[in-house]
Parts: structure tokens; C-alpha cells; sequence
């Protein structure tokens, strides 16, 4: 157990659904990252936050948000979902923005059929 | 940050040492070098980072060349459960900017 915890592990669902991932980091974590990744694609940055706020975007379509509560946790919302949206979603979280050592959760499996 | 190049893959023996190299010839001053692994099914997990000097963990050894334009990730026996995906990063110590992943190194690691 990697200490960052990720819901649902696996999910399927319907194209031009919106599905919602959950993240807790790691105790004591304040920086939120999210990646994609998809067997052509490899790890896709999409979208980081610090303590809160969005610090960093990457590769995330319009159709993606995210956001990070107060309790540090974050949920990553995915919507009008295509077939091309099917992939691995890992979390990973840091201390803080420039410490570069990350811990990344066992990841939501994404399936739009 | 800078670019790094690693062999698409490797093949090693169990309980042998392996050397996975990784090239980054435009490294900056401040470009700390990261090392990650993924495992089959898993989320990425941190190995090993340094910035001039070698460094070792449990895990593995980090080997930077003194220009700093190439490091060797060591992993002193393979053991079966070293089959993965190995990561080598580039990072400036003042970046905000999440860890960008390429296409790292697929090792095998055969009984």
C-alpha cells in the first residue's frame, strides 16, 4: 500500500457518460497530480494541484476537470466520454510542488464502451 | 527540462546485476536525474534520484557520469520481481512542473 488511495479501481461506462475519480494522497501530501495513460500514449500528464489550488495543466481535454477539497483529497471528472477516454488514471501526490519524489496510487482502470 | 533517451528494452538473468543506461546530453546544472519503475498492473513507484553524485538505496545504485550527460540505473540481482517498466526523468530542482514520463526501458528478467 502505497499510502495514495484511488475509487473506483475499475469502472465501465457508456460513451457521453461523465464518471468521477477520487483521490487521497499520501498522509502529510499537498501537491495532487494526475495522470493518463493509455496503451499508445504511455503516462500523460494532465493536471496538478498544491493545497488546494491548480498549480500546473498538462495534456487535459476541455472535457476533463478536476478539482482538491479542503481534506486535500481530489476528484478528477471526466465527461461526454468517448471510446479514446479508456485508459489507466493514476494519482500520485508530493509534500510539495518542487519535491520530486512522488507516490502514485494503483490507479483507476477506465473502460468506455 | 531536458530530454532523455533509454533503450526501449533490455533482457536480463535472474540474480544477475543489470545496467540500464539512460543519455540526457543537454542536462542543466540544476536537472536533478530521477529514476521510476512500473510494475505490471501497478502505479509508477520512485527507485532512486541524484544530482552529481552516485547514490545507492535498497533498491537500486545510481551511476552519474562526471559531466553528467548520462547515468546507469543499477540493480545489483534481478530478481523476477524487477520486470518492469524503468523511467529515467530529468527534473529542475525550481520546477513546478510534474514529472514528465517517456517512453522508459521494458525489462525482462527470465528464470
Amino acid at each position: 500500500d502505497s499510502g495514495v488511495t484511488q475509487t473506483p479501481k475499475h469502472l465501465i461506462t457508456a460513451t457521453g457518460q461523465r464518471v468521477t475519480l477520487r483521490c487521497s494522497p499520501r498522509s502529510g501530501d499537498l501537491s495532487v497530480y494526475w495522470y493518463q495513460q493509455s496503451l499508445d500514449q504511455g503516462l500523460q500528464f494532465l493536471i496538478q494541484y498544491y493545497n488546494g489550488e491548480e498549480r500546473a495543466k498538462g495534456n487535459i481535454l476541455e472535457r476533463f476537470s478536476a478539482q482538491q477539497f479542503p481534506d486535500l483529497h481530489s476528484e478528477l471528472n471526466l465527461s461526454s466520454l468517448e471510446l479514446g477516454d479508456s485508459a489507466l488514471y493514476f494519482c500520485a501526490s508530493s509534500f510539495g510542488q518542487g519535491v520530486l519524489r512522488y507516490t502514485f496510487g494503483s490507479g483507476t482502470r477506465l473502460t468506455v464502451v | 527540462d531536458a530530454k532523455t533517451t533509454q533503450p526501449n528494452s533490455m533482457e536480463s538473468n535472474e540474480e544477475e546485476p543489470v545496467h540500464l543506461p539512460c543519455n540526457h546530453s543537454t542536462i542543466s546544472g540544476t536537472d536533478y536525474i530521477h529514476w521510476y519503475r512500473q510494475l505490471p498492473s501497478q502505479g509508477p513507484e520512485y527507485v532512486i534520484h541524484g544530482l552529481t553524485s552516485n547514490v545507492n538505496n535498497r533498491m537500486a545504485s545510481l551511476a552519474i557520469a562526471e559531466d553528467r550527460k548520462s547515468s546507469t540505473l543499477i540493480l545489483h540481482r534481478a530478481t523476477l520481481r524487477d520486470a518492469a517498466v524503468y523511467y529515467c526523468i530529468l527534473r529542475d530542482q525550481n520546477s513546478g512542473y510534474a514529472l514528465n514520463f517517456g517512453k522508459g526501458t521494458s525489462l525482462l528478467v527470465t528464470p
